[in-house]
């Protein structure tokens, strides 16, 4: 099956740093990513890993491993704006396909 | 960066009729398109995959002939929701991917209101 497994809220105040983490099943990966999603709005794109180790984007950083099934995204020095809906996302497919997690509802409070 | 765009970004309509849904990549050509939707606080439920010039893909237990789709050019797919009912309400959006396939940009969305 498609299924990922993330926490459904987190909360945390500013400055601080959140790790969102994520467990998926195995059969037909393609890699894990992470999105952003503000309230009413589009997904963004946030981070991609395909192989097994850290991914620094800024602010933000996503781990894998594959032998563990497991990835997590880290968020340093939050800020306000990054209250939003962070959705674990594995790919299913050479063709693109992506498959969402339940999603993660962050609030950052001042 | 690549920008998708969908119109209408809302729509209401009433019970047995057909609203029809497009999606643009503005800035790239998409070869390939994907349709999802979304309900309130849910996550987003991939619906097919819309391929440039062949039909589209339909991942398990969404309705073909409810949910027609046309990717009639390298820049624009359409979802058609045929005999609209109440449960058919939702968030739908579309996205586009260019050469990696791990990322894909995602239109604005569009709500659709069945009353």
């Amino acid at each position: 099956g498609q299924s990922l497994e993330q926490p459904s809220e987190v909360t945390a105040v500013e400055g601080a740093i959140v790790q969102i983490n994520c467990t998926y099943q195995t059969s037909g990966f393609y890699g894990l990513s992470w999105y952003q999603q503000h309230d009413g709005g589009a997904p963004t794109f946030l981070s991609y890993n395909a192989l097994d180790g850290l991914e620094e984007t800024g602010r933000f950083s996503s781990f894998l491993s594959r032998s563990d099934s497991y990835g997590y995204l880290l968020l340093q020095e939050l800020q306000m704006k990054d209250s939003a809906s962070y959705f674990c996302v594995r790919g299913g497919s050479t063709l693109g396909r992506l498959y969402f997690g339940r999603g993660t509802q962050l609030t950052v409070w001042p | 960066g690549a920008v998708v765009s969908q119109h209408p970004s809302w729509v209401i309509c009433k019970s047995g009729t057909s609203v029809k849904i497009e999606c643009r990549s503005l800035d790239f050509q998409a070869t390939t398109m994907f349709w999802y939707r979304q309900f309130p606080k849910q996550s987003l439920m991939l619906m097919a995959t819309s391929n440039e010039g062949s039909k589209a893909t339909y991942e398990q237990g969404v309705e073909k002939d409810k949910f027609l789709i046309n990717h009639a050019s390298l820049t624009l797919s359409t979802l058609t929701v045929t005999s609209a009912h109440p449960e058919d309400s939702s968030f739908y959006i579309c996205s586009a991917r260019d050469d990696r396939p791990y990322e894909q940009y995602f239109g604005p969305g569009t709500r659709l209101t069945v009353t």
